[in-house]
């Protein structure tokens, strides 16, 4: 079963703290791997994509890892800012060619004044 | 580039009523278009899926009787929840494909409430 898992669940942290949010899929074949941003209330926000042969993606503070072999990837946060505050969901799309997105769970980051 | 928006954001409807909310790529021509359902602390779910001119496939278990969706151009689907009821309260967001790429755009989201 095409299954995206995340975890933690929830994390708090204070401002200016570094923090990583890890996805682990179990998606195959595997054709690539997106990172969103969802503040409440709003839809998601692309931050990161990557294909099978990529393993990092940098988009300003956030860095995006990806271990195709073990099928895991992390969100790495830099500097924390109050504004950071969101769910951040990994998504997987499966088949090459194929319009179907595979949402994960999602982890809730709060940051902390 | 690549906006999508929804209207509105935000319905208080009475339940038995029905209520329309709009999706449009204001940038693009969208020949995909996704309905997704977001209840509180969860994750998306897939609705149905439309393609311009032709009718929606529905995820299983979406009712296309209550949930009609219309992709009558290149720019605007329409998702109409027929005779509402509190459980269909929920977060609707759409998301849009131009067909280029497989990447979805996605909406703002619309927040129903039947009361």
């Amino acid at each position: 079963k095409n299954q995206v898992e995340q975890s933690p669940q929830s994390l708090i942290i204070l401002e200016g703290k570094n923090c990583t949010l890890q996805c682990n899929y179990t998606v195959s074949p595997f054709s690539n791997l997106r990172w969103y941003k969802q503040d409440t209330g709003r839809g998601p926000v692309s931050l990161t994509i990557m294909t099978f042969s990529e393993n990092t993606k940098s988009n300003g503070r956030y860095t995006a890892t990806l271990d195709a072999d073990t099928k895991q990837s992390s969100l790495h946060i830099t500097a924390s800012q109050l504004s950071d505050s969101a769910s951040y969901i990994c998504v997987v799309s499966g088949t090459s060619g194929t319009y179907k997105y595979i949402f994960g769970t999602g982890t809730r980051l709060k940051v902390l004044a | 580039g690549a906006v999508v928006s929804q209207h509105p954001s935000w319905v208080i409807c009475k339940s038995g009523t029905s209520v329309k909310i709009e999706c449009r790529s204001l940038d693009f021509q969208a020949t995909t278009m996704f309905w997704y359902r977001q209840f509180p602390k969860q994750s998306l779910m897939l609705m149905a899926t439309s393609n311009e001119g032709s009718k929606a496939t529905y995820e299983q278990g979406v009712e296309k009787d209550k949930f009609l969706i219309n992709h009558a151009s290149l720019t605007l689907s329409t998702l109409t929840v027929t005779s509402a009821h509190p459980e269909d309260s929920s977060f609707y967001i759409c998301s849009a494909s131009s067909g280029f790429t497989y990447e979805q755009y996605f909406g703002p989201g619309t927040r129903l409430t039947v009361t």
